[in-house]
């Protein structure tokens, strides 16, 4: 099985500023027919399902804002939020598609400072 | 729009079944483009993908290894719905279930839509 690991656990950012989430697998996810990153990074708050933000590692959903915007290849991704909002308060998390079973990160809570 | 709509007991006592089930609309549990899977929630386990069935001319079924040997999903297609069963169900199967979407890996998105999750407690 392919492991996510989520670095941090979480962090405190102050209203405004950026906010850095980490994610990294055990493996590759690039995939070399179409040289693409089969990774998905979801946003999740209380009493909710986990939200897509990215896909394709670096694809904003449609009606996501375009402060979130995700970057990395291979097994070392980041999930930025270049001014952090307080609707941003939630746990992100990092899901791999490239093979199953399809395994998340443990997440990572972003609260404000 | 595709939606999602869980249902199913809260409560379930140890060794027995936990039966879910996930009502689709805007879509069709017999597309060939798309899988349908349940994944769960705990704060021990965090979010895990427990199996999926999907339609391609014939139907198929892949479950996580953890959960293979007491584990079932069925498509209804009369009723345009999957369910779960688990089997056995111990405390450590209390968690937050959750049906999901998938699109065909050609489109991305990993699980894009997502029901509304149940919370299920294995308790005597």
């Amino acid at each position: 099985d392919i492991v996510m690991t989520q670095s941090p656990d979480s962090l405190a950012v102050a209203l405004g500023e950026r906010a850095t989430i980490n994610c990294k697998s055990s493996q590759s996810v690039l995939h070399s027919s179409n040289n693409k990153n089969y990774l998905t990074w979801y946003q999740q708050k209380p009493g909710q399902p986990p939200k897509v933000l990215i896909y394709w590692a670096s694809t904003r959903e449609s009606g996501v804002p375009d402060r979130f915007s995700g970057s990395g290849s291979g097994t070392d991704f980041t999930l930025t939020i270049s001014s952090l909002q307080a609707e941003d308060v939630a746990v992100y998390y990092c899901l791999q598609y490239y093979s199953l079973p399809w395994t998340f990160g443990q997440g990572t809570k972003v609260e404000i400072k | 729009q595709v939606q999602l709509q869980q249902s199913g007991p809260g409560l379930v006592k140890p060794s027995q079944t936990l039966s879910l089930t996930c009502v689709i609309s805007g879509d069709s549990v017999s597309s060939n483009s798309v899988t349908w899977n349940w994944i769960r929630q705990s704060p021990s386990r965090g979010l895990e993908w427990l199996g999926r069935t999907y339609y391609r001319s014939k139907w198929k079924n892949e479950y996580a290894a953890i959960v293979q040997s007491r584990i079932a999903i069925n498509a209804d297609t009369s009723k345009n719905q999957l369910s779960l069963q688990l089997n056995s169900v111990t405390p450590e199967d209390t968690a937050v279930y959750y049906c999901a979407r998938a699109p065909g890996k050609g489109e991305g998105y990993g699980f894009q839509i997502w029901g509304q999750g149940t919370m299920v407690t294995v308790s005597s």
